[in-house]
């Protein structure tokens, strides 16, 4: 069974720092990692997703992909107090294409 | 304007009661999802449905029944209700079922089973 873990759970920065959110897996045959963003009393929102080895950027995020190490992570730059929330990374594999979830991290950018 | 509408937002319910939770989506989508999050627990993902045909289930018990009256509808009955049902129920959907489809989510409803 596919299994998820993130770190760390909780972190807190100061607006305008750079943060990293770590996500690893334990499957290498995991077809995609995707990153959702969720907001107190919200639902996940999609963020940014990665099918193969390397990184992928859009506009303030990159996510890294290391498929040897079973290891992805969520780079935010130039981090807003609207970018406070819990980071979900989720891992799809099977036939049956669905996700498999984090616990997630709770982000909290400080003004 | 919320485009997947989930109701209602909050829910209480005795143990031993049944309840239906309300899902539309008007993204003209042809995949919808039932998911639970639990405190302290990942998200876990239940039934998928595809053009309202039932196309995975990981939910055990038979209490958890979805029901499919139109393409955009996906409601969730819960039968004989545990307090262990307490969770938020989200319901999400894709354009397309699997592949590399993104999921998008309702706001869920909040059921606390007394």
């Amino acid at each position: 069974q596919e299994k998820v873990q993130q770190s760390p759970e909780s972190l807190i920065v100061p607006e305008g720092a750079m943060v990293s959110l770590n996500c690893s897996f334990s499957d290498s045959a995991s077809q995609s990692i995707w990153w959702y963003q969720q907001h107190p009393g919200k639902g996940p929102k999609a963020l940014i997703s990665i099918f193969s080895n390397g990184n992928k950027k859009e506009g303030r995020l990159t996510v890294y992909l290391n498929r040897a190490s079973l290891h992805v992570s969520l780079h935010i730059k130039d981090s807003q107090p609207s970018d406070s929330a819990v980071y979900l990374c989720a891992v799809r594999r099977g036939s049956n294409y669905q996700l498999i979830w984090g616990s997630g991290t709770k982000l909290i950018i400080k003004p | 304007d919320p485009k997947i509408i989930q109701k209602p937002k909050y829910l209480v319910a005795v143990t031993g009661s049944e309840k239906i939770l309300i899902c539309e989506q008007y993204l003209g989508h042809n995949a919808m999802y039932w998911y639970r999050q639990s405190a302290k627990k990942p998200l876990e993902f239940m039934f998928s449905y595809s053009y309202q045909k039932l196309m995975d289930n990981q939910t055990a018990s038979s209490r958890f029944q979805p029901q499919s009256s139109k393409k955009n509808h996906l409601d969730l009955q819960i039968t004989a209700l545990k307090p262990d049902d307490s969770a938020t129920y989200f319901c999400a959907s894709s354009p397309d079922w699997g592949g590399a489809n993104t999921l998008y989510f309702g706001a869920g409803t909040r059921l606390s089973v007394l």
